[in-house]
This record gives C-alpha cells, structure tokens and sequence, in this order.
C-alpha cells in the first residue's frame, strides 16, 4: 500500500523568507501524482501545486515550486518570498495514475508560521 | 469559479443518532468523494462515486456509512449510528469528468461533525 510522510509537524519562517517542507513516499507504482494542498484556518483544502511522476520537470506555481526527486521518492514544497498568508497546515498526497486520481493518499501534515 | 458547498459548516448530533451531510458538487462533475479529517490527524479518503455507485471505498467506510446522489445536484453521506469516534471534519469533493485523468479535486469547506 502506498503512504505519504511529513517528518515536519511544525516549521516556521520568516516572512519574505524561503522555507521547504519535506514529504517522502511510498509506492510501486511508476505512473502516478503527487500533490501539495494547503489548509488555511478556513478550514478550505486548497490545491497549491501538482505533479506528474512522468514529468521530469518540477511543478512551479509562483512562489510555489517542487523538487521532485522519483527515485529517492521525495517531494518537498519550497515557498519562496514566503508572505503573512502563506501560514496554514500543509498537506502533501499521492494518488495512482488513472481512474482512481481522486483517491488521495495524505500525510499527517505540516504547520507553517510565518513571522512578520 | 465554481464551488464544492456543504453544509450545514458544524453539525452536532448525539451518539446513536443519525447524521446526513450535505453537498452540492459542481455542476459538471461526476466524481464525488467522501474524505475525513479527526482533529489533529490527516486527511482520509472514505468513499469515491460514479455513475449513481460507489466506485471505492477504505476500510474507515463501514456499514454505518452510506452515499447517495438523492435529485442529480445533491451528493449526501449518511452515518447511521453516529460513534463519538465519528467525530470529526468532513470533505466532500468532485472532480471534471472530461479531465479525469488530469485534474485535480475541488474539495468544499468541510463540515465539523461533533458527536456528544
């Protein structure tokens, strides 16, 4: 079966700063997704950024980007020039390749503070 | 854009009652899920559904759990016999049928189930 860890429960940064939040996984699959969601106060699971495990190239979004490492089954989140609004719990998930992409695997999580 | 809405946002109900959760889905979308979240721990998938059946479901989804998509808007998850373990946040989500196998789910605001 696979599984997603966060070893980070808990990081803080700096605002402006750059932070990485660290997730491993687990999986026989060669297809599949990976995923960052975002959980603000609001309680709202928001997608942050994507990524195919057949794509080489790390996934960007804005101040959001991946480094995305298949055969190691690594994939943190690096939040650049990290702002007041970026402070929420984050979640990174994994999902097979295919017609159950909407069966997401979570980790436990990682709270992200950002100091003024 | 459209939205994934629950409702009711918190729901409080006594052990042994039965609860339903409400949520409309996008419009458009034919995937629908079921994920819970007890306070402090990750995300976890309950059910996925298609095509007026259940297309997967996880172990946490037991005979206390069952899913209807009641008038074509509405998609419900009903626990019979609410536990206090049942306790927890719930998240319905959909995915575009046209794009399932790239897209990824939009989840709505969840509601906090509180069992007493």
């Amino acid at each position: 079966a696979q599984t997603v860890t966060q070893s980070q429960p808990e990081m803080s940064v700096q605002e402006a700063e750059t932070v990485t939040l660290s997730c491993t996984y687990d999986t026989s699959e060669s297809d599949y997704y990976l995923f960052w969601y975002k959980q603000p106060p609001s309680r709202q699971m928001i997608l942050v950024i994507r990524q195919e495990a057949y794509k080489q190239q790390n996934a960007t979004e804005n101040r959001f980007s991946v480094n995305f490492q298949k055969a190691a089954k690594s994939f943190s989140l690096k939040i650049s020039d990290s702002q007041l609004g970026d402070a929420a719990m984050y979640f990174c998930a994994y999902s097979n390749y295919g017609g159950s992409q909407g069966n997401l695997i979570f980790g436990k999580g990682t709270k992200l503070s950002v100091k003024p | 854009e459209p939205e994934v809405t629950q409702t009711p946002s918190h729901q409080v109900t006594q052990m042994g009652q039965e609860v339903i959760l409400r949520c409309v889905p996008i419009s458009n979308h034919l995937y629908f899920y079921w994920y819970r979240q007890i306070l402090g721990q990750k995300v976890e998938f309950l059910v996925s559904f298609y095509n007026n059946e259940i297309s997967e479901k996880s172990e946490i989804f037991d005979d206390q759990f069952s899913v209807e998509r009641p008038d074509g808007s509405n998609f419900t998850l009903k626990i019979r016999s609410t536990k206090l373990e049942d306790s927890a946040m719930y998240f319905c989500a959909s995915i575009d049928p046209g794009k399932s196998y790239n897209s990824p789910l939009h989840f709505g605001n969840g509601t906090r189930l509180t069992v007493t």
